[in-house]
């Protein structure tokens, strides 16, 4: 089945501070989504993105499907932002989305 | 508002005693599933469904029971839940995961379940 690598695993930043995180695949997706999972165990939507760019305030994302990555950015990061990130995707026919192993990022004062 | 409700968010229960993990949607998403998420193994999928009466096993469907009698409705059944089954739950909904109509998954609030 298809690999999904983020990066890095885990990444410390202060408040204000921007980061850039990385979501590698092995194979071609048609469907790719970032998700932010809270300190309560939720996972919230960030984007749906099988290519192109997109933004919504301070996170951006942009796959480049040809080249099997994608990237969020987070910009001027909030406490708020802590938590796990994931990206997933989604090949072919495949009936499931594969989840990343997901950056633990916190942001401290 | 467009969701995934899944209930209960918490629950504590004994080994044997059947449980049922509700999740409706409100967004007439032909594509459900449930997925499990333990530490060092990430999410992973138990069951999905195409539409109604339609259900098929995901990677991990021992020890569990679903059905889709309705297109908003998709239970988790555990018949003779055992400790191993500890985990977070989460329902996803989606138009359509791939082809033209591919569209974003929803994902419930997230169920967590001890089995002791």
């Amino acid at each position: 089945g298809i690999q999904v690598e983020q990066s890095p695993p885990d990444l410390i930043l202060q408040e204000g501070a921007n980061s850039t995180l990385r979501c590698n695949f092995s194979d071609s997706v048609n469907n790719l989504q970032w998700f932010h999972q809270n300190p309560w165990g939720q996972l919230i939507n960030l984007f749906y993105i099988p290519s192109g760019t997109k933004q919504n305030g301070r996170l951006s994302a942009t796959t480049v499907a040809t080249e099997r990555y994608s990237l969020l950015y987070i910009s001027s990061s909030q406490t708020t932002d802590s938590g796990v990130y994931f990206c997933a995707v989604c090949t072919g026919t495949a009936s499931k989305l594969t989840f990343g192993t997901g950056t633990r990022l916190q942001v401290t004062l | 508002e467009a969701q995934v409700t899944q209930n209960p968010r918490y629950l504590i229960t004994v080994t044997g005693k059947k449980l049922t993990v509700t999740c409706s949607q409100n967004m007439n998403h032909e594509y459900m599933s449930w997925y499990r998420q333990d530490p060092g193994l990430g999410l992973r999928q138990i069951y999905y469904s195409m539409n109604v009466e339609v259900t098929d096993k995901g990677d991990v469907p021992e020890g569990y029971k679903v059905s889709r009698k309705e297109k908003r409705n998709f239970p988790l059944i555990l018949e003779s839940p055992s400790p191993n089954q500890t985990s977070l739950y989460f329902c996803a909904s989606s138009l359509s995961l791939w082809g033209p109509q591919a569209t974003e998954a929803f994902f419930g609030q997230g169920t967590r379940l001890t089995v002791v």
